[in-house]
């Protein structure tokens, strides 16, 4: 049962325009989301996280979008740089039971 | 500052040989602890996680099985060791809270565990 689910393994860009990674959960108990990047043999860096409180968090070039009716939640990245070419995975958490579940992830490929 | 200790980086192991994979956390104390596995083609899978020494929690049916003797300190075993096992394991805490409050998870650099 997968609870979190990132439904495109796949996203190409051009330098200096937007990214925009979705993410859609089934658990209503999630109250806080979180997004990665990831490397190839590497552990996955935190970008940026929200509480289900909020709608919008802002972080530099980085923004998540929490739509908690639709389940639904989206990273954007303006403007996108090559060096943000990663695997990207999404996460939630129901802070009671402290279970943080990720989603199967969506490689980002930014050209110049 | 906290930091998270996973070893080790590859293993290569026989079909049918055990398993120990070791995580240490510094710097923290009573971290919630992780494992995950990323197997080719998928996402990271929560294998097991742990709110306090003893309490380990199994998310899937599997050949593994883990164990956190320690308040910093978790461990993923296989008594038997099978081809599918195969995979980049991960390693990781955090900490407490809710809301507002920093609950990201932190990840060790991970395993490469290939079964022959």
């Amino acid at each position: 049962d997968q609870q979190v689910k990132q439904n495109s393994p796949s996203l190409s860009v051009q330098e200096g325009r937007i990214s925009i990674l979705n993410c859609d959960y089934t658990n209503s108990m999630f109250d806080y989301f979180l997004w990665y990047k990831k490397y190839p043999a590497e552990g996955p860096t935190f970008l940026i996280s929200i509480s289900s409180i909020k709608d919008k968090n802002e972080d530099g070039r980085f923004t998540v979008f929490l739509n908690k009716s639709a389940k639904h939640l989206s990273l954007h990245i303006v403007p996108s740089q090559p060096g943000d070419s990663a695997v990207y995975f999404c996460a939630a958490m129901n802070t009671g039971f402290q279970k943080l579940v990720f989603g199967t992830g969506t490689r980002l490929l930014v050209s110049p | 500052s906290q930091t998270i200790h996973q070893w080790p980086a590859t293993l290569v192991q026989p079909v049918g040989s055990p398993l120990s994979l070791e995580c240490t956390v510094e710097g923290t104390s009573n971290p919630n602890l992780y494992w995950y596995r990323q197997a080719a083609g998928r996402g990271l899978q929560l294998l097991f996680y742990s709110v306090g020494i003893g309490q380990i929690s199994s998310e899937v049916p599997q050949n593994l099985s883990a164990s956190r003797p320690q308040d910093r300190q978790f461990i993923l075993s296989s008594k038997k060791l099978l081809l599918s096992d195969s995979g980049f394991y991960l390693c990781a805490w955090s900490g407490l809270g809710g809301g507002d409050s920093n609950t990201e998870a932190f990840f060790g650099q991970g395993t490469r565990l290939t079964v022959v």
